[in-house]
């Protein structure tokens, strides 16, 4: 079964710096890898997507991923950080089971963005 | 707006009951899924439905159940409820083929006291 770490639980930055989550992921098969955010007390939101392709994968509200298949990566970014950018960030991985797609969650990041 | 819609948003009920929470899934999308956000246990899939037909189990427990109407929204039952069971519930839907986008609902939040 494919599986997903988020590495730290909680990341703060400060206002306009870098934003960097960690997502590595283990599946024994090509991953459809994603990010979903959640702020608080809302659903769960794709900000990107990553299924064939292109490895940089870019999102809403200036954030992208690379998929780097050596490193079994997808680390989320986005160069400057933004107040309303606080929110929960959840990586996963799509994980087929008798010819059924389920998405499989990491535990969550929370990004705290200090002014 | 992902366009799925769950009712009710917040539910609490006592130890002991059963509810039902229901999922409107976006206009065209033929899979529902089902998902419990707690603290300790983060997103947990229950339960897929495909056209009507259950397509893939995960932890779901045995005193959940759920179904996909024909007008393709779906229920989630939960009996005998416990404390442990308060949670976030998600539903989720999407078109058939892979690779398309898991569309969220923003959950029903259920607490037993």
């Amino acid at each position: 079964a494919q599986s997903v770490t988020q590495l730290g639980s909680h990341v703060s930055v400060s206002e306009g710096a870098l934003v960097l989550l960690r997502c590595n992921y283990s599946s024994s098969v090509p991953p459809y890898l994603f990010w979903y955010v959640q702020y608080p007390n809302q659903g769960l939101q794709l900000l990107l997507k990553y299924t064939t392709g292109a490895t940089l994968v870019k999102g809403i509200n200036g954030f992208e991923a690379e998929f780097k298949k050596s490193e079994t990566s997808f680390h989320l970014t986005k160069p400057s950080a933004h107040m309303s950018d606080a929110a929960e960030y959840f990586c996963a991985v799509s994980d087929w089971e008798g010819g059924s797609e389920k998405l499989v969650f990491g535990k969550g990041t929370k990004l705290t963005v200090n002014p | 707006d992902s366009g799925v819609t769950q009712t009710p948003k917040h539910l609490i009920t006592a130890t002991g009951q059963r509810v039902t929470l229901r999922c409107s899934p976006r206009s065209g999308d033929l899979s529902v899924y089902w998902y419990q956000q707690s603290l300790d246990q983060g997103l947990q899939f229950l339960i897929q439905y495909y056209n009507g037909e259950e397509r893939a189990k995960g932890n779901i427990l045995e005193r959940f159940s759920a179904q996909q109407f024909p007008d393709l929204h779906s229920e989630l039952n939960l009996s005998s409820l416990e404390l442990g069971d308060s949670a976030l519930y998600f539903c989720a839907s999407k078109k058939g083929s892979s690779g398309n986008t898991i569309y969220f609902g923003e959950g029903s939040w259920l607490t037993v006291v």
